[in-house]
């Protein structure tokens, strides 16, 4: 399994602002899956997105895939407190389930 | 998506002593992992949990240390063994979805503190 990389590493906002971040990847993917993690809980699964397809929405969430230059982004929309949170990208290549995770981006909603 | 208990929540444990951290899952599922997280960093994974065989080690965790049982496809444990203040973390439990799409669904952790 690969480690997607997240950038930028923190992000700080207002809430009601749109918050973007991106993942960075190296080798060819099957798809590529989004998560949050609240303080110091487990992570909550976002949205998968398969390298076939190129943008997926999910709520407030849109995550675009750009296998050729190896990325992606996740977009919060009208964002909320709530909203605050570390994110994580996993890009998944093979079949063994097996996910890496990098970093992550720290975002902080300000009310 | 599956429903995940980890006993404990958390726990103060003394140096040199072991404590085994229970994976519960409401259904039955092909693949569970266990991730470790330390203060401060990513998760990194520790071992897959297979079903009535020894589990799969990553790079960097053996056996001795981490046992892990996985005696059906509901439920394991990962044992800390031995610990140091430097095994401080968040242990996680994690499971495929029924469907297998390949999203991984997690417990809540297990937060230990060695003294």
């Amino acid at each position: 399994s690969q480690q997607g990389e997240e950038d930028p590493q923190a992000l700080s906002i207002q809430e009601g602002e749109n918050a973007t971040m991106n993942c960075s990847y190296k080798t060819s993917i099957n798809n590529l899956q989004w998560y949050r993690q609240n303080s110091g809980r487990g992570l909550v699964h976002l949205i998968l997105i398969r390298s076939n397809e190129r943008e997926k929405h999910s709520g407030r969430l849109r995550v675009t895939l750009d296998t050729s230059k190896k990325s992606s982004s996740l977009l919060i929309t009208a964002s909320r407190a709530a909203d605050t949170a570390s994110y994580f990208c996993a890009p998944s290549g093979g079949s063994n389930y097996k996910l890496t995770f990098g970093k992550g981006t720290l975002l902080t909603v300000n009310p | 998506s599956a429903v995940i208990s980890q006993k404990p929540s958390r726990d103060i444990c003394q140096r040199g002593t072991s404590l085994t951290i229970q994976c519960q899952v409401d259904s039955q599922v092909t693949m569970m992992f266990w991730y470790r997280q330390q203060p401060g960093q990513s998760l990194t994974l520790i071992a897959t949990a297979n079903q009535g065989s020894e589990a799969t080690y990553e790079s960097g965790f053996v056996i001795d240390k981490f046992p892990i049982s996985r005696p059906n496809l509901t439920f394991s444990t990962l044992t800390v063994s031995n610990m140091s203040p430097e095994d401080s973390s968040i242990y996680l439990c994690s499971v495929t979805g029924v469907e297998n799409a390949g999203e991984l669904f997690f417990g809540e952790g297990s937060r230990l503190t060695v003294l």
